[in-house]
């Protein structure tokens, strides 16, 4: 079945190291996107990508970074420049442009930094 | 910022319809409205999307009113099982193809 793949569930990392979250697609989408959430709140955009190779910035770029080498990965470092790491950070994929065609969202990665 | 309106939360009796109002006032004519839910921890889940015409599918109905600025969703029968937080999005099919999250609804469905 194809769906869209975050790893690891759970990550535990010490305050000034740098982190990266996994997520793998197989459903041949060309836009992936990754949000974090903080308890309580709604999603926000962190970096997304409309095609390899390219990505943009969302609304909280900063301390993150991404890389899209591949159409089926969209990596995010959370570097040590990133004030407060720990939050749930959500991976999504999608025809690209296609305002008819939902999202499909990965299972999340709890990162907690201590 | 997001580009639609939502209450931050709503309640509705176990069995009885559930009704998901959002106001999307600056919506552009190419723009499709969309729902999904989140259940704590988890990655949000697809109900239900439009652009102009009312749409049912096995999970819900979505109404959109004529000129577009606000719609509803319709849960039919609310279960325990339905208790979410809601979130309406518009998705622009554009070059700057993204979206952006609002709070969401935070729907208690009471038994």
């Amino acid at each position: 079945d194809g769906g869209i793949t975050q790893s690891p569930k759970y990550l535990f990392r010490k305050e000034g190291q740098n982190v990266t979250l996994s997520c793998e697609q197989n459903l041949n989408h060309d836009a992936m996107y990754w949000y974090r959430q903080d308890p309580g709140q709604g999603l926000r955009l962190i970096y997304y990508s409309q095609i390899v190779n390219d990505f943009q910035k969302g609304d909280i770029a900063e301390g993150y970074s991404v890389s899209r080498e591949k159409k089926e990965s969209f990596p995010l470092t959370v570097t040590s420049a990133q004030k407060n790491p720990t939050a749930f950070y959500l991976c999504a994929s999608s025809r690209a442009q296609d305002g008819n065609y939902g999202y499909t969202f990965g299972s999340g990665t709890r990162l907690t930094v201590v | 910022d997001a580009k639609t309106t939502q209450p931050p939360s709503m309640d509705c009796a176990e069995g009885r319809a559930a009704n998901l109002p959002c106001n999307h006032s600056t919506i552009s004519g190419n723009e499709y409205v969309y729902w999904y839910r989140q259940i704590h921890s988890q990655g949000p889940q697809y109900i239900i999307h439009g652009l102009k015409n009312n749409e049912t599918n096995e999970m819900a109905s979505l109404i959109i009113t004529e000129d577009r600025k606000s719609s509803t969703l319709i849960l039919p029968h609310a279960t325990l099982r339905d208790t979410a937080v809601y979130y309406c999005i518009v998705r622009v099919a554009g070059r700057d193809d993204k979206i952006i999250f609002g709070k969401g609804t935070r729907l208690h469905i009471l038994p």
